[in-house]
């Protein structure tokens, strides 16, 4: 059984069109849920740190949500240059746990113009 | 602009060379990784060094060997490489401690072994 479930696998919207990812988890004792977005042939670049429930972070079309079972990514109204692919991965507590990232399969996001 | 550099960008290898991937970090950061990642899949953990330290060892087959000369340099040795080990790996690192660390991560180095 999956840790981290993203969805859905692939997005397509119309510039403007806003939207949300999910992100569930079924960890125990959470130490942080991070957001990422991998541009193709690229490595991950660090979006967002969420650490508790109720938590919110906001980066200019980009805003992170956290509750106790899952995360939303949520884009305002996008651009082309928002397509990529956003992961989701997690942090569990304890001993060596803390550096170990489970990562989600990735929501492909693709905003035309 | 990731402060985690990688070199090289592309590497071609033969079955019986030895090469190695090298990875800066000067964040000031004491864990680094090596994560390798395959097409349309997400990063799969490799090692992590702390102070310079081997951490964790994911079960890597012993063709892949990880070097830490210093806070700042993590290496990554390749030795007798079949050519299903062809993925980007990616270098990461991130602050040692108690709570969620975020970790951040270079561009990658695209292997591909014939």
């Amino acid at each position: 059984e999956d840790q981290v479930t993203q969805s859905p696998e692939a997005l397509r919207l119309q510039e403007g069109e806003s939207s949300s990812l999910n992100c569930s988890y079924t960890v125990s004792g959470l130490r942080g849920l991070f957001w990422y977005r991998q541009d193709p042939g690229k490595g991950p670049e660090f979006l967002f740190t969420l650490y508790s429930a109720g938590e919110e972070k906001e980066k200019e079309r980009l805003k992170a949500t956290l509750t106790k079972k899952e995360s939303f990514l949520h884009i305002t109204a996008p651009k082309p240059e928002d397509s990529a692919t956003y992961l989701c991965a997690v942090q569990e507590g304890g001993g060596g746990s803390n550096y170990k990232l489970t990562f989600g399969k990735g929501t492909l996001l693709t905003v035309n113009p | 602009d990731t402060e985690v550099t990688q070199t090289p960008k592309h590497l071609v290898m033969g079955m019986t060379n030895k090469k190695s991937l090298k990875c800066e970090q000067h964040m000031g950061h004491r864990a680094m990784y090596w994560y390798k990642q395959k097409a349309k899949k997400p990063p799969e953990l490799m090692f992590v060094y702390s102070y310079e330290k081997l951490s964790i060892n994911e079960s890597v087959p012993s063709r892949f060997s990880p070097e830490c000369p210093n806070s700042s340099l993590l290496n990554l040795h390749l030795h007798a490489l079949q050519p299903e080990d062809s993925a980007l790996y990616l270098c990461a690192s991130s602050q040692w401690g108690s709570t969620g660390n975020t970790i951040y991560f270079g561009e990658g180095s695209w292997l591909t072994v014939v």
